[in-house]
């Protein structure tokens, strides 16, 4: 059974920084390109981060380039985001998910990052 | 960016009625788009990708068509367990997966 396990989210003050992993099991980790999806306090969808299956390609939404960094150990099969400079509009509940050809077929439940004074 | 529009945003349905949802891409995705389902304080589901087809392990009632600009997610009956949050997602425009807003459907 595929599974993805967010944590690392927390209460972090404005500036700060915070690193989030994502545990995967169930399927060769290796072999997939993975994604950070975040989602405000009620609010849509938005898409933060992928990197590709053996870490070749990297590519960020223009609203966290150059403060958030991802990262993959698929020797432990897990991702990873580093995430600093923190603003209060980065507060959202963050999932990790896994890139099918056709979508984002697993998702994790998610950790909630909270960026507050 | 592809810009997507999901309407309506809330829809207020009763159970055993026909929801239809609609989304637009603001340019042709072909038929690379997805919905999810989302619940309170769960993650998204992946009901359809490639515009109709159904992933696995998901009820028949949800079909979804459409190619281009213009895509629908039909509930053909709606059953209790279905009134969530539903977003649209193209994934023609690698790697930025764009999500629309989101349709609410909620009890009437």
């Amino acid at each position: 059974e595929v599974q993805l396990a967010e944590s690392g989210g927390g209460l972090v003050q404005p500036g700060g920084s915070l690193r989030l992993s994502c545990a995967a099991s169930g399927f060769t980790f290796s072999r997939y390109g993975m994604n950070w999806v975040r989602q405000a306090p009620g609010k849509g969808l938005e898409w933060v981060s992928y990197m590709g299956s053996s870490s070749s390609a990297t590519h960020y939404a223009d609203s966290v380039k150059g403060r958030f960094t991802i990262s993959r150990d698929n020797a432990k099969s897990s991702l990873y985001l580093q995430m600093n400079s923190l603003r209060t509009d980065d507060t959202a509940v963050y999932y990790c998910a896994r890139a099918a050809v056709d979508g984002y077929d697993y998702w994790g439940r998610g950790t909630l990052v909270t960026v507050s004074s | 960016e592809i810009v997507l529009t999901q309407s309506p945003a809330t829809l207020s349905m009763s159970p055993g009625e026909r929801a239809t949802l609609s989304c637009r891409a603001s340019q042709g995705v072909s038929s690379n788009l997805a919905w999810y389902q989302q619940k309170p304080g769960q993650a998204p589901r992946r009901l359809i990708y490639g515009a109709s087809t159904r992933a696995t392990g998901i009820s028949p009632r949800f079909s979804g068509s459409g190619s281009g600009t213009e895509f629908t997610l039909t509930i053909s009956s709606l059953q209790s367990e279905d009134f969530a949050v539903y977003y649209c997602q193209q994934y023609n425009n690698w790697p930025l997966w764009t999500f629309g807003q989101g349709t609410k459907v909620e009890i009437k």
